[in-house]
């Protein structure tokens, strides 16, 4: 599995645009990267997934450039809810039933009002 | 999707003693998982269990230790046994859905909030 790399804390104001980079340079052709945000006691909860280019959700988007050695992750107009942890992570989704989830150490990301 | 819950959903054990959680899922899946989340820190797979077989553990983890059970296709245990205070933790099971080539989502548990003495 892919080892990534995230900055382990950011803030932002409300109403900002918040982008989280993740470095993975061992990527390999057969890896997805796909990113989970935690809240404070609760669970991991997937946020988007994608594999180049870029992916749009109704909560973030993803943007993965051609060498995929790396992703960013956009949250628009953040606010105060936003507030969680982020995880970027890298694997074979063509794995199922095969394919663990490696958590990095994730982005603590804190939304000041 | 996948709605799981977790029982209990926080315990203060004594040293030496043993805890029992349980993980239930509202739909039958193949794979479940289970996690370790110690405070401030990212989540560490302790297992994966699948039904009608043994758990396979991850490296620093073992089957006397952290004794799993997955009876049938929507429930499991996970034991933490002879307790000591570095057990504290969150305990988080998590289950995945989706097929070969679509989407590969796990849905997690609320936890179990575990304190030794």
């Amino acid at each position: 599995l892919a080892k990534t790399t995230q900055p382990i804390s950011m803030d932002s104001y409300e109403g900002q645009e918040v982008n989280i980079t993740c470095s993975h340079n061992n990527i390999a052709t057969n890896d997805y990267i796909t990113w989970y945000q935690q809240f404070p006691s609760q669970g991991p909860r997937f946020i988007i997934q994608g594999y180049k280019t870029k992916v749009t959700n109704e909560v973030a988007s993803l943007f993965i450039p051609a060498d995929r050695k790396s992703s960013t992750l956009s949250l628009p107009r953040v606010s105060l809810s936003d507030t969680a942890v982020y995880y970027c992570l890298v694997g074979d989704i063509g794995n199922f039933g095969n394919e663990k989830l490696t958590f990095g150490t994730g982005t603590r990301l804190t939304i000041i009002p | 999707s996948a709605v799981i819950s977790q029982k209990p959903s926080r315990d203060i054990c004594q040293r030496g003693t043993s805890l029992t959680i349980q993980c239930q899922v509202d739909s039958q899946v193949t794979m479940m998982f289970w996690y370790r989340q110690q405070p401030g820190q990212s989540l560490t797979l302790i297992a994966t269990a699948n039904q009608g077989s043994e758990a396979t553990y991850e490296s620093g983890f073992v089957i006397d230790k952290f004794p799993i059970s997955r009876p049938n296709l929507t429930f499991s245990t996970l034991t933490v046994s002879n307790m000591s205070p570095e057990d504290s933790s969150i305990y988080l099971c998590s289950v995945e859905t989706g097929g070969q080539g679509r989407l590969n989502e796990q849905f997690f548990g609320p936890g179990t909030r575990l304190t030794v003495l």
